[in-house]
């Protein structure tokens, strides 16, 4: 089984200062891992996505985030927060292992609210 | 711009009264899932489709059904609506999991 915690509901940091939200995941095999964040009345929208290769991923909007398999981790992390950053920020896992059933699907922690604070 | 499309974005309906609401994707993709939002922010996986005539309900229990006869279309249905199905539901559609998800916008139902 596949499964992904976000261990913050809420994560406030001021302006210009970096920020991170946390991800931790398990999986049997190896992980597809997504970060999105949702804007207010809106759908999720991609920001960055590990697959292989390179541990550190940039995506969109300045964002980064570093895949770390010892500690099955994917933390998202910006080195300067704006006001228009604040939003949910979801992360997401597929396990590559998973030939079963739900293979085709990914599973979503519950979710980080970020505000920046100006 | 997005590519999947999700109708009406906000909806207010009287308890009992039927509902549709549409989701479409121009993209081709197989696979389509539906998750409901509740307030505290989590997604909850109510269907989901692999493809044509393809449909499985999802963790979520949930009261609504969904049809897929195109590619494209995969609209979910209320017969009834009750104030306990007050919330966003959110649309997505992938043509493999590595490459994630694509959602729509969503749409608010609000039951009274």
């Amino acid at each position: 089984a596949q499964s992904v915690a976000q261990p913050e509901d809420q994560v406030n940091v001021a302006e210009g200062n970096p920020l991170t939200v946390k991800c931790t995941y398990s999986v049997s095999g190896n992980p597809y891992l997504f970060w999105y964040v949702q804007y207010p009345n809106r759908g999720l929208q991609f920001l960055l996505k590990y697959i292989t290769g390179d541990n550190l991923v940039k995506g969109s909007y300045g964002f980064e985030a570093e895949f770390n398999k010892s500690q099955t981790s994917f933390h998202l992390k910006k080195p300067s927060a704006l006001v228009s950053d604040s939003a949910l920020y979801f992360c997401a896992v597929r396990d590559m292992g998973n030939s079963g059933a739900g293979s085709y699907q990914l599973t979503f922690g519950k979710g980080t609210k970020l505000s920046v604070i100006p | 711009e997005a590519d999947i499309y999700q109708t009406p974005r906000y909806l207010v309906i009287g308890t009992g009264k039927k509902i549709t609401l549409e989701c479409s994707q121009t993209m081709g993709h197989d696979k389509m899932y539906w998750y409901q939002q509740d307030p505290g922010m989590e997604l909850h996986l109510i269907h989901y489709s692999y493809g044509v005539n393809s449909t499985e309900k999802g963790d979520l229990s949930s009261e609504s059904t969904v049809s897929r006869i195109r590619t494209e279309h995969f609209p979910l249905t209320l017969e009834s609506a009750r104030p306990s199905h007050t919330s966003q539901y959110l649309c997505a559609s992938s043509e493999w999991a590595g490459y994630g998800y694509t959602f729509g916008s969503g749409t608010r139902l609000t039951v009274v």
